[in-house]
């Protein structure tokens, strides 16, 4: 187990509603990025969170933000969803030393009817 | 041209098999080069990193080609359980150290 926990597993939302995703990263990691995997593609950069701030964002419309707390676990929230949006949405959390080890959480299936 | 590109397979090989997967990225200034594994409806492990000397794990070897702007990953006797996707990463230089994820490559190994 990677220590890396993501919440809920799977959910079913329709288009224009709003979700928030939670990830809980691993013990004594201060860095937390967002990827979204849809199927049969590789996961895609979102966000990434370094000590609560945003320091790098990917190719994805304002409407996907996040939130990383004091305690290193973040949140993904994602407004008016599109059935684009369906996929799987993995967190992963790195650590001070630069190893370049991501450890992922198992991820949260979104879709979106 | 996409920055990071893998050949999406399958491939469909018998156990025992040896079996090759190259990557290829856009970005000459890289800095650093992974391979992760992804078993059906999971998420990503480490499964190795890859340096410039090569580098050899039991039955995996990794090979980084900067000149030519390519990875590889060589699984030698292949097993039933190394049946999965295998997602070449690669890392920008500095920075906030944010890395690139190929497609993967999926590998099927069949008794």
């Amino acid at each position: 187990e990677t220590g890396v926990t993501q919440s809920p597993t799977h959910l079913i939302k329709t288009r224009g509603q709003q979700v928030t995703l939670r990830c809980s990263s691993q013990s004594g990691h201060n860095t937390v990025s967002w990827y979204q995997q849809a199927l049969g593609q590789g996961p895609q950069f979102i966000f990434q969170y370094y000590r609560e701030e945003e320091n790098g964002r990917g190719n994805f419309p304002p409407r996907f933000s996040g939130l990383q707390f004091p305690n290193y676990s973040s949140e993904l929230n994602v407004n008016a969803l599109e059935l684009d949006d369906s996929a799987l949405y993995l967190c992963a959390s790195r650590g001070t030393a630069n190893t370049g080890e991501l450890f992922f959480g198992e991820g949260s299936r979104l879709t979106v009817l | 041209r996409k920055e990071v590109e893998q050949d999406p397979g399958p491939f469909n090989v018998p156990e025992g098999a040896t079996v090759a997967f190259n990557c290829t990225y856009s970005n000459s200034a890289s800095q650093s080069f992974f391979w992760y594994r992804q078993d059906c409806r999971k998420e990503p492990k480490l499964l190795m990193s890859v340096y410039s000397s090569g580098n050899e794990d039991g039955r995996f070897t990794a090979q980084l080609n900067r000149a030519s702007q390519y990875i590889s990953l060589l699984i030698r006797d292949s097993k039933l359980s190394d049946s999965a996707t295998y997602l070449c990463v690669v890392n920008p230089t500095g920075g906030s150290y944010i890395p690139t994820f190929g497609r993967g490559t999926s590998l099927i190994v069949h008794p």
